[in-house]
């Protein structure tokens, strides 16, 4: 739904490397999400944002940061991955068309951190 | 601050069951009120949505659930379970707090398990 994609679906790195996610969508809508799942604690919200170059942070953001240069696009960035980064990462938009602000999901990212 | 419980992080039933997930919010404002299923490596799906008007909302996959105002509680039921059900099930409530952030906040998941 809303044609979002997530790349890379899979990504394996090492302690102390950088790594950027990326979030698309297609319908370029305003409200872009990140989050991260894990065992235990749900859905974390790491960073959103509600228009290009306007975000704002999550309940998990340290160690993350975000940027948004263009509509469709919302990228999180790991500055130097560490082990306990190691999750599954969701990208969800909320449609502009909604009043109800229901989140529609990418498919994930999955990251290994070594 | 707006909240979401749900009991029971697993849930099993066998198939053919009733199924009932419970999910109870807190919220000082009138809610907006969610259900998303995932299955197994996969994105999260809207099941069904509470707004406004009829209390009882159905949505897909014959799952169904209820908005009680007093009890404040949404949970969510399937007549009969079905082995294709067996994923993890979230609820979740619109933020109403200041600004126009539009986020959800959400509870930590039942993962419903379907026996033959």
């Amino acid at each position: 739904d809303a044609g979002i994609t997530q790349s890379p679906r899979h990504k394996v790195t090492e302690t102390g490397t950088p790594v950027t996610l990326r979030c698309h969508q297609t319908e370029n809508h305003r409200y872009m999400y990140w989050y991260r799942q894990d065992p235990g604690h749900g859905l974390r919200l790491i960073h959103y944002s509600y228009g290009v170059k306007d975000t704002d942070k999550g309940e998990v953001s340290d160690g993350y940061s975000v940027s948004r240069s263009k509509t469709e696009d919302f990228l999180l960035t790991l500055e130097s991955a560490t082990s306990s980064q190691t999750s599954v990462y969701f990208c969800a938009i909320s449609k502009d068309t909604s009043s109800y602000n229901e989140q529609f999901f990418g498919p994930g990212t999955r990251l290994t951190v070594l | 601050a707006q909240s979401v419980t749900q009991l029971g992080s697993h849930v099993s039933v066998s198939e053919g069951a009733l199924v009932l997930l419970r999910c109870n919010y807190s919220s000082s404002v009138p809610p907006y009120l969610f259900w998303y299923v995932q299955y197994p490596n996969q994105g999260l799906q809207l099941l069904l949505k509470y707004t406004t008007g009829a209390t009882l909302v159905k949505g897909i996959n014959g799952f169904e659930a209820e908005f009680k105002k007093s009890e404040t509680s949404f949970h969510l039921t399937k007549p009969s379970a079905h082995m294709s059900d067996a994923a993890e099930y979230f609820c979740a409530v619109s933020d109403q707090g200041a600004g126009n952030n539009r986020k959800l906040i959400w509870g930590l998941g039942t993962s419903l398990a379907v026996n033959p």
